[in-house]
């Protein structure tokens, strides 16, 4: 059973440019959220999908967007980087009980390092 | 809104210690809780869950921790430690029915052979 899947890597950008990551969720999953992990801190949650569509978001600008396709896989598109954008990006997926999306345990993918030059 | 502490930034025991890690949240409303363990190298794996019933939880690798809700804690144990436990540990929050979780900057535990 694969679990969390995340690509590229590592990806390397400089200023301006816009950057694509992509997530694949543990079989059986339907909803996926994005965090962002910066050097020494613990990840802070960016915005989560269910059914194609954001349910929740967190305090990050618009030039953070994302998108969930028909098969629950999901993409987190930045554009405009910044130097503070450089980070370890996490999707984590879960499943969702009694209605409420994600509300079962999440589970996390190995990550995207993007550096921003 | 929510928020996280973990009062240890880093740890540092011999094998054999015991371990606490704390971990505080403040959030007024019903929550599940979680702890996180970061192997250097590896991604975040879930060690340990609380949604209700009894507030000591027992997680994997011989690590529990316990809900103690007057006081918005939910602090992380182990009676002996071994130099595999090395790693990063996060502290989680979530509200009930809720899909965004809070984290705590994580504890960084050494554990010396």
């Amino acid at each position: 059973d694969a679990g969390v899947t995340q690509s590229p890597t590592h990806l390397i950008k400089t200023r301006g440019q816009q950057v694509t990551l992509r997530c694949s969720p543990k079989s059986g999953h339907d909803t996926v959220s994005w965090y962002q992990q910066a050097l020494g801190q613990g990840p802070q949650f960016i915005f989560q999908y269910y059914e194609e569509e954001e349910r929740q978001r967190g305090n990050f600008p618009d030039r953070f967007s994302g998108h969930q396709f028909p098969n629950y896989s999901s993409e987190l598109n930045v554009n405009a980087l910044l130097l503070g954008d450089s980070a370890l990006y996490l999707c984590a997926s879960s499943s969702t009980t009694s209605g409420s999306p994600g509300t079962d345990t999440q589970y996390f993918g190995p990550g995207t390092r993007l550096t921003v030059l | 809104a929510q928020s996280v502490s973990q009062h240890n930034h880093h740890v540092i025991l011999s094998e054999a210690a015991s371990l606490e890690l704390g971990c505080n949240y403040s959030y007024g409303g019903t929550v599940n809780l979680f702890w996180y363990v970061q192997y250097p190298g590896q991604h975040l794996q879930l060690l340990l869950k609380y949604f209700s019933g009894d507030p000591l939880v027992k997680g994997i690798k011989g690590f529990e921790a316990e809900f103690i809700k007057s006081k918005f804690s939910f602090n992380l144990r182990k009676p002996s430690v071994q130099w595999s436990d090395t790693a990063e540990y996060f502290c989680a929050v979530r509200e009930t029915n809720a899909g965004k979780s809070t984290f705590g900057d994580g504890t960084t535990l050494t554990v010396k052979p």
